[in-house]
Order: C-alpha cells, then sequence, then structure tokens
C-alpha cells in the first residue's frame, strides 16, 4: 500500500463547479499536511497547509480527518485556471511523502 | 528575485556518462533537497541537506551524489547514468526542515538517460 494515494482523475468539470479530492495516509504518525498544486511539466508550489481545525483560503478548502487518515481539498467556483495537478503531501518527521497527484481540468 | 535555479533544464545522454545538474537558491534556506518525479509515482526523495557539509540519503539514493560546500548549492551528481535514471528531477529549499515550512522548487531538470 502506498504511504500516500490519491485518485489520480482526471477530473474534468465545467466552470464554476464545486470539486472535491480525496488524499489518504497510511501512517497515523504524520505530522503536518499540503497541498501542492503543480501545472503541467512545471514545479510544485504550496497551495495551502492543512490544519486539524480545517482552513479556507478564498475558494479552497482543506480538511484533516485524523480518525480516517484523509486528508480533503474542496474548490468552489472552479476556475479555467484551476486547472493543474494537485499533489497531496504528508510530513513524517521532516520526512515529506507526495501522492501521485490529482488531475483537474476545467473547461468553458 | 527569491527563487531556486536549476541547470540545465533539458538533458539527453549516454549511460555511464557522467554529469552534474547545477541547483542555486538565493534566500539564505538552510535545507535543500532533490526529488525525482516518475509517472505514476509521487515525487521522491533523493537526497537532502539540513545546512553546510550536513547530506544525507533520502528513499531513493542510489546510483546518485551530492555535494554541499555552499549554503546556496546542492549540486546532483550522477556518476554512471543508466536509463533507469530517465525522470523529471527538481531541486526544493526551505529556511528550516520543510515540515511545517514551504519547500520553494526548482522548475525542473528533464534528463534522458539512453
Amino acid at each position: 500500500r502506498k504511504e500516500v494515494e490519491q485518485d489520480p482523475g482526471p477530473f474534468n468539470v465545467p466552470e464554476g463547479a464545486t470539486v472535491a479530492f480525496n488524499c489518504t495516509y497510511s501512517n497515523s504518525a504524520s505530522q503536518s499536511f499540503f497541498w501542492y498544486r503543480q501545472d503541467c511539466r512545471k514545479e510544485p508550489k504550496l497551495l495551502m497547509s492543512v490544519y486539524s481545525s480545517g482552513n479556507e483560503d478564498g475558494r479552497f478548502t482543506a480538511q484533516l480527518n485524523r480518525a480516517s487518515q484523509y486528508i480533503s481539498l474542496l474548490i468552489r467556483d472552479s476556475k479555467l485556471s484551476d486547472s493543474a495537478t494537485y499533489l497531496c503531501v504528508v510530513n513524517i518527521n521532516n520526512d515529506m511523502r507526495f501522492g501521485a497527484g490529482t488531475r483537474l481540468t476545467v473547461k468553458p | 528575485e527569491a527563487q531556486v535555479t536549476q541547470n540545465p533544464r533539458y538533458l539527453i545522454t549516454v549511460t555511464g556518462k557522467k554529469l552534474t545538474v547545477t541547483c542555486s537558491q538565493n534566500m539564505n534556506h538552510e535545507y535543500m533537497s532533490w526529488y525525482r518525479q516518475d509517472p505514476g509515482l509521487g515525487l521522491r526523495q533523493i537526497y537532502y541537506s539540513m545546512n553546510v557539509e550536513v547530506t544525507d540519503k533520502g528513499d531513493v539514493p542510489e546510483g546518485y551524489k551530492v555535494s554541499r560546500k555552499e549554503k546556496r548549492n546542492f549540486p546532483l551528481i550522477l556518476e554512471s547514468p543508466s536509463p533507469n535514471q530517465t525522470s523529471l528531477y527538481f531541486c526544493a529549499s526551505s529556511p528550516v526542515p520543510p515540515g511545517y515550512r514551504e519547500q520553494y522548487f526548482g522548475p525542473g531538470t528533464r534528463l534522458t538517460v539512453t
């Protein structure tokens, strides 16, 4: 079993749609969690950290469920510019474990 | 502009021909690391460095070497490249170990070994 698992997608949604991604992790000792965004053939960039209480940044909401060992990312009112691959990242003692990513395409 | 740079961006080479991929950051970050990214797999850490002259193996260090003689530079060395090292490589830096801080990634180096 992979340490960090994501549905690879692709998710194809129309502009304005709400879309949610989940990510599961296997190590219960995981300490911190992130979502990174990666545009095609480019470097990953931090989208948001994920806090235990859940957090929101504009149209993006991240949640953590430690009991079930998953994190989620919700994107509301999708824009064309949201098209990218979203990487789930889990930290275990400064050892960063990356999921393979979920690909999102937002269409007009 | 704060950034991480890598060179070359693209490289095609032959099996066994030594090569070096350079990485440099201008943010005075202590922590630097190298990752490779392959289809269907997440980024996997090759080596990391907590500070000058301090390096350690990541998950997939076989076939790679690194050095950290200066804070800003962290080159990746392939002494005898093989086709299974064909991959997309990213260098990253952060002010402290990345567990609770953002990592800044370079633009990537696409390596093909024939």
